[in-house]
């Protein structure tokens, strides 16, 4: 199985601030990496798709980068909305494995 | 618009079995597989297995394989995941999700989730 590694595990961050997430593959996934934000109690929103196209209707300040092995999400600009666990997911293989999660918190 | 509305809070003794329903409106129901999801308390995503609402292929996670059924009736465009001998471990929120292909695998729409508890 892929095992996918997030970090930071949590992190605490202010408004306007620029914050990155890496997530890390056990092995060559190409570029078949998903970036989900869930928020408590909701179900989980799709961000962005193959490593780095933004899904439709997210905002622009989320971008994504990376192929092979290492992965990142980037938020330009911190805005309070955007405290939730953020997830990646590899879909190269037939089992859809998912990182462990990083918490943002809103200073 | 696109919805997947699933079936409600289920309790049930280790050894039960449960059923979770997934109701899909708002597209062609056959044109995409559905995948489940699950998440332990306070844990993070795993995911368990996916139908083919076309073919009724199906391909379960190694960890659930023996214990797990996925279906889809096309006629009521409802997807079903069913799991066998629960024990508390299975305690968590049931996602079900669209399987869209962006040139790769994502799950662009959701259920709401249905907590399962597992309890003596």
């Amino acid at each position: 199985d892929i095992q996918m590694t997030q970090s930071p595990s949590s992190l605490s961050a202010s408004v306007g601030d620029r914050v990155t997430i890496t997530c890390r593959a056990s092995q060559n996934i190409n570029s078949y990496l998903n970036w989900y934000q869930q928020k408590p109690g909701k179900a989980p929103k799709l961000l962005i798709y193959a490593a780095s196209s933004l899904q439709s209707g997210v905002p622009s300040r989320f971008s994504g980068s990376g192929s092979g092995t290492d992965f990142t999400l980037t938020v330009s600009s911190l805005q309070p909305e955007d405290s939730a666990t953020y997830f990646c997911q590899q879909t190269y293989s037939g089992l859809y494995t998912f990182g462990q999660g990083t918490k943002m918190e809103i200073k | 618009q696109v919805l997947l509305v699933q079936s409600g809070v289920e309790v049930k003794k280790p050894g039960a079995s449960v059923k979770v329903s997934c109701k899909a409106s708002g597209y062609t129901f056959t044109n995409y597989a559905i995948g489940w999801v699950r998440q332990a308390p306070g844990q993070g995503l795993e995911w368990m297995g996916w139908i083919s609402t076309y073919t009724a292929n199906t391909d379960y996670a190694q960890k659930f394989q023996g214990r797990v059924t996925m279906t889809a009736d096309t006629s009521t465009t409802t997807a079903y995941m069913e799991l066998r001998s629960l024990t508390s471990d299975d305690t968590a929120v049931y996602f079900c999700a669209r399987e869209e292909k962006l040139g790769l695998v994502v799950f662009d729409y959701w259920g709401q989730g249905t907590l399962v508890t597992v309890s003596s």
